[in-house]
């Protein structure tokens, strides 16, 4: 089983705010990253550190931790945003990576 | 703009070898550390393991006795061999850069570039 833990789906309305978490013991101390992923397609980097995107990444996202959670937020969700997300981060020991199961988002 | 390109077969027999290999442009791969990352179908991601650029590798435990990653910095390429396989390792396989580390006053890591992956399928 993942080290990390994240809701199987969540759905917002067009337009409206969506936030995706992720849950893990070390997220406090090593942040996760966050990663779309639409079908058929490769997973594209959308969040890393505690608030940072990548240029081509619209700025209705927005990350942010407290404690061991960490959120991924839509504000304005788009038709475009239904995806699957996942957030990453090293494991207990710190030597390897792993990946929590997803969040498929629906926009309604 | 970094690009990676997958290749490979597509179809693998049981107990055999997969071999994928990633051509990398538009970057040297000796200044990044490069990962296999893979997604079954039906599952989520998988990371399996990295190089970095000196040539250290680091593999997923589960997968540690089965799998080398290697690079060849003449043709800027990175490698993948997974000895063994099984039904259970058809997955699409992509090449990433990465992981990226940094510390400020806390850690962090990413993969920032992936390729457009490559689905390999153990049959016979």
């Amino acid at each position: 089983s993942s080290e990390l833990t994240q809701d199987p789906a969540v759905s917002v309305a067009l337009g409206q705010t969506v936030k995706i978490t992720c849950q893990g013991d070390r997220l406090s101390s090593y942040s996760p990253s966050w990663y779309q992923q639409k079908p058929g397609q490769a997973p594209v980097l959308v969040m890393y550190g505690k608030n940072n995107r990548p240029s081509a990444i619209p700025d209705r996202f927005s990350g942010s931790i407290s404690g061991n959670v960490a959120s991924l937020t839509i504000f304005g969700a788009q038709a475009e945003d239904e995806a699957d997300y996942y957030c990453n981060s090293r494991d207990s020991t710190r030597n390897f990576f792993v990946f929590g199961p997803g969040t498929k988002v629906t926009v309604l | 703009q970094v690009q990676l390109q997958e290749s490979g077969p597509g179809l693998v027999k049981p107990s055999e070898t997969l071999s994928l290999t990633c051509s990398v442009s538009g970057d040297s791969i000796s200044n990044y550390y490069w990962s296999w990352i893979r997604h079954p179908p039906g599952k989520g991601l998988e990371w399996i393991g990295y190089i970095s650029h000196s040539g250290l590798t680091n593999y997923d435990p589960s997968l540690a006795s089965r799998v080398t990653i290697s690079t060849d910095t003449s043709k800027n390429e990175v490698s993948l061999r997974l000895r063994s396989v099984t039904a259970a390792d058809t997955a699409v396989y992509y090449c990433v850069r990465g992981p990226n580390d940094f510390w400020n006053g806390y850690y962090f890591s990413y993969f920032d570039n992936w390729g457009q992956g490559t689905l390999v399928t153990v049959s016979s």
